[in-house]
C-alpha cells in the first residue's frame, strides 16, 4: 500500500503525559499537512508543511503541540502535557498540490 | 470569515433512490472545492476535486457540480446503494494551502 500511513492508529493517555504521532506521506509528495477532528465534527487545519519547512500554523496549535519534518519525509506531532480537550482523530494528509490525500488516523484518547 | 456549511447533518433514504447533498460557503472567491467521504472511525476518501474554473466532475454514480456565485456546491449520487452509507464531506480551499470543512452530512441507505 503505497497510500498514506499513521501510527499509531489508537493512544489512550493519562491526563499530563506526552504524546507523539508519525505520518508516511505518500512518496514523491512534497507538501504535508495536519488536521484535527473532533466528534461529529468535520476535521479542522493544524499546520501544513512544504518539504522540511513549516509554513503555516494555526491558533489551535497551542504551545503545547509541536510538529515537525525534519528531512521532507515523515513528520511527527507531539502534544506536550496533554488534556481532556486533546481528545480527537489527528489526520495527516499529503499532497504534490491537489488533491490532499488522507492517512487513516490516530485517535487520541485522554483520560 | 470563510466558512464552509453543509445541511443536512443527516439524511436517510431507501435504496435505489437519487440523492443530492449540499455545501454552501461564505467567499465565492475559492481556488477549489473537494468532496470526500468517511466511514466511522476511519479517515477520508477523496471522492472528487473541483477547480474554481470548473462547473462539475463526474465519477461513476458521483456528480459535484459548483456555482462560485452563489456560494454553492451539490453532490449527486444517483442510484444509491447500502454501501454508500457514510459521512460526506465537503472542504474549500481559499488560497492558503488548508482545507476548511464543513461538518458533513451523514447519509444513510437502508436495504
Amino acid at each position: 500500500d503505497t497510500g498514506v500511513s499513521q501510527n499509531p492508529r489508537h493512544k489512550i493517555t493519562k491526563r499530563g503525559q506526552n504524546v507523539t504521532f508519525r505520518c508516511d506521506p505518500i512518496s514523491e509528495h512534497n507538501r504535508l499537512y495536519w488536521y484535527r477532528q473532533t466528534l461529529g465534527q468535520g476535521p479542522e487545519f493544524l499546520t501544513y508543511f512544504q518539504n522540511e519547512a513549516q509554513l503555516e500554523k494555526s491558533r489551535l496549535l497551542s504551545d503545547r503541540f509541536s510538529a515537525e519534518r525534519p528531512k521532507g519525509s515523515f513528520s511527527t506531532l507531539e502534544i506536550q502535557r496533554t488534556e481532556q480537550g486533546d481528545s480527537a482523530m489527528y489526520l495527516c494528509a499529503s499532497s504534490l498540490g491537489d488533491p490532499q490525500y488522507f492517512g487513516p488516523g490516530t485517535r487520541l484518547t485522554v483520560l | 470569515k470563510q466558512e464552509v456549511t453543509q445541511i443536512p447533518a443527516a439524511l436517510s433514504v431507501p435504496e435505489g433512490e437519487n440523492l443530492v447533498l449540499n455545501c454552501s460557503f461564505t467567499d465565492s472567491a475559492i481556488y477549489n472545492l473537494q468532496w470526500f467521504r468517511q466511514d466511522p472511525g476511519k479517515g477520508l476518501t477523496s471522492l472528487l476535486l473541483i477547480q474554481s474554473s470548473q462547473r462539475e466532475q463526474t465519477s461513476g454514480r458521483l456528480n459535484a457540480s459548483l456555482d462560485k456565485s452563489s456560494g454553492r456546491s451539490t453532490l449527486y449520487i444517483a442510484a444509491s446503494q447500502p454501501g454508500d452509507s457514510a459521512t460526506y464531506l465537503c472542504a474549500v480551499i481559499w488560497g492558503a494551502q488548508k482545507l476548511v470543512f464543513g461538518q458533513g452530512t451523514r447519509l444513510t441507505i437502508n436495504p
